[in-house]
C-alpha cells in the first residue's frame, strides 16, 4: 500500500504572507509525483507534474520542488493572496506495471488566506 | 475548449437503489479515470480506461461497482445496491494517452448521499 502524507492538515496565513507545505511519499519505484489546486465547488486543477530528481517548477507565484531520493516535494506560494484559498493535493504515481496509471493521493493541505 | 464533465453534479439516493454517473472526458483524450473522494480523505482510485477497455479496475471496492465506455469516450459508472458508505465524491478525469507524467485533468465530480 502506498502512503502519501501531507503536512500541514490546514493552515491560515495572512494576505501577503509566503507559505510552504510538503508531501511525502515513497522513495522507492518513484515514477512521477502531480501537484494539483481544489477550490470548492470546482474542478481540480492541474499545477504540476514533476518527475526528476532536484526538479523545480514555476507558475506564477507558485512553486514546487522535488526530492525524490528521500521521498518528498514542498509546494511554496509566494505573496498569498484570497484567491490561493483552496485544497492543495499531491498524488504519487509508482514505477509502471502493467498498464497500472493510477494516482494516490495525500489527503490535502487546506489553505485559507485571510484578508 | 471544454473541459471533462460529469453529470449529475448532485445526486440523492435511498439506500438499495441503483445509480448511474456519468463522465464527459475532454474530447481525443484516451485515457479516462475514476475516483471517489470521501470526507477527510484524498481522491482514491476506482479504474481506468484506455480506449474502451478497462485496463485496471483494482480500486473499485466490490462487485457492485461497475464502469463502462462503450464508444472510447463517454463512461458511466455504475452502483447497485448503493449503500449509505458509498456516499462520496465520485471525480472523472481524463488525460491523453494515458502515460504515467500525464497530466489528468478533473471533471467537478457528483456528490452522491444515499440515505
Amino acid at each position: 500500500i502506498l502512503n502519501v502524507e501531507q503536512s500541514p492538515q490546514s493552515l491560515h496565513v495572512q494576505e501577503g504572507d509566503s507559505t510552504n507545505f510538503t508531501c511525502s511519499f515513497p522513495s522507492s519505484n518513484f515514477y512521477a509525483l502531480h501537484w494539483y489546486r481544489w477550490e470548492t465547488a470546482k474542478s481540480p486543477e492541474a499545477l504540476f507534474v514533476m518527475t526528476l530528481n532536484g526538479d523545480e517548477k514555476k507558475k506564477g507565484r507558485i512553486s514546487a520542488t522535488l526530492n525524490t531520493k528521500e521521498g518528498y516535494s514542498y509546494l511554496y506560494i509566494k505573496g498569498s493572496q484570497p484567491e490561493d484559498s483552496a485544497t492543495y493535493l499531491c498524488a504519487f504515481i509508482s514505477s509502471p506495471s502493467g498498464s497500472a496509471r493510477q494516482l494516490t493521493f495525500g489527503s490535502g493541505t487546506q489553505l485559507t488566506v485571510l484578508p | 475548449g471544454a473541459g471533462v464533465s460529469q453529470t449529475p453534479s448532485n445526486k440523492v439516493t435511498e439506500k438499495g437503489k441503483y445509480v448511474e454517473l456519468r463522465c464527459d472526458p475532454i474530447s481525443g483524450h484516451t485515457a479516462l479515470y475514476w475516483y471517489r473522494q470521501s470526507l477527510g480523505q484524498g481522491p482514491e482510485f476506482l479504474i481506468y480506461f484506455q480506449g474502451t477497455g478497462a485496463a485496471d479496475d483494482s480500486g473499485l471496492p466490490n462487485d457492485r461497482f461497475f464502469a463502462v465506455r462503450p464508444e472510447g469516450s463517454v463512461s458511466t459508472l455504475k452502483i447497485q445496491r448503493t449503500e449509505r458508505g458509498d456516499s462520496a465524491v465520485y471525480l472523472c478525469a481524463s488525460s491523453a494517452e494515458g502515460m504515467e507524467a500525464d497530466t489528468q485533468y478533473f471533471g467537478p465530480g457528483t456528490r452522491l448521499t444515499v440515505l
